[in-house]
């Protein structure tokens, strides 16, 4: 069965400093990889989407990129963190089924920028 | 471009009461529907989906939805909620614009449901 994992579970760091968040998925091949910022009532943001190694769709421009490794390997990055990069980060993965793609969602990473 | 609007941000419920949360989508083409949900400290997951066929769909755990193209709606329901039914509620489409599928997914609905 497929599972995706994601680390940190929850993160606090400073104005200014970097950040790595790290997605990995198994069980499956050559998925489409998303990444999303949740916020209390607004829902689920597209920030960036993948459709294979070192392809990159960015949705939103902003202070955050993200990069794809290996096949089953999404990391969001950004150099300086900014107070309003503060928020609920989740991964999903998506492939093709019957269909359409259906999205399975990671545990999600809580970041806090003091 | 397509989206999404879930119109009850938050619903409080006591148990036995009915559900019923709306959601409106725009896009004029093929569309695939979800609803999801996300309880209190666990993953988002799906709850029940519509590709094609019988607009009436039940997912797990009782819950149903049903499309109604002319409306461009999929709203969830539930005939009778239980107070593990407190959770987030995202409802999503899945489009086809310019080839690939990127879902928009809603603002949530927020439920409560007192014992």
């Amino acid at each position: 069965s497929q599972t995706i994992h994601q680390w940190p579970a929850t993160l606090v760091q400073p104005v200014g400093s970097p950040l790595s968040l790290e997605c990995t998925v198994e069980g499956t091949s050559n998925p489409n990889l998303y990444w999303y910022r949740q916020a209390a009532g607004r829902g689920l943001q597209l920030l960036f989407y993948s459709v294979g190694i070192g392809q990159i769709s960015s949705e939103v421009p902003q202070n955050l990129s993200a990069s794809r490794p290996q096949d089953r390997q999404f990391i969001l990055s950004s150099k300086k963190l900014l107070l309003s990069d503060s928020g609920f980060y989740l991964c999903a993965w998506s492939v093709w089924l019957a269909g359409t793609y259906e999205q399975y969602f990671g545990p999600g990473t809580r970041l806090t920028v003091t | 471009a397509q989206s999404v609007s879930q119109h009850n941000h938050h619903v409080i419920l006591s148990e036995a009461a009915s559900l019923e949360l709306g959601c409106n989508y725009s896009y004029g083409g093929t569309v695939n529907l979800f609803w999801y949900v996300q309880y209190p400290g666990q993953h988002l997951q799906l709850l029940l989906k519509y590709f094609s066929g019988d607009p009436l769909v039940k997912g797990i755990k009782g819950f149903e939805a049903e499309f109604i193209k002319s409306k461009f709606s999929f709203n969830l329901r539930k005939p009778s909620v239980q107070w593990s039914d407190t959770a987030e509620y995202f409802c999503a489409v899945n489009a086809k614009p310019g080839g690939s599928y990127i879902p928009t997914f809603g603002r949530g609905t927020s439920l409560i449901v007192h014992p």
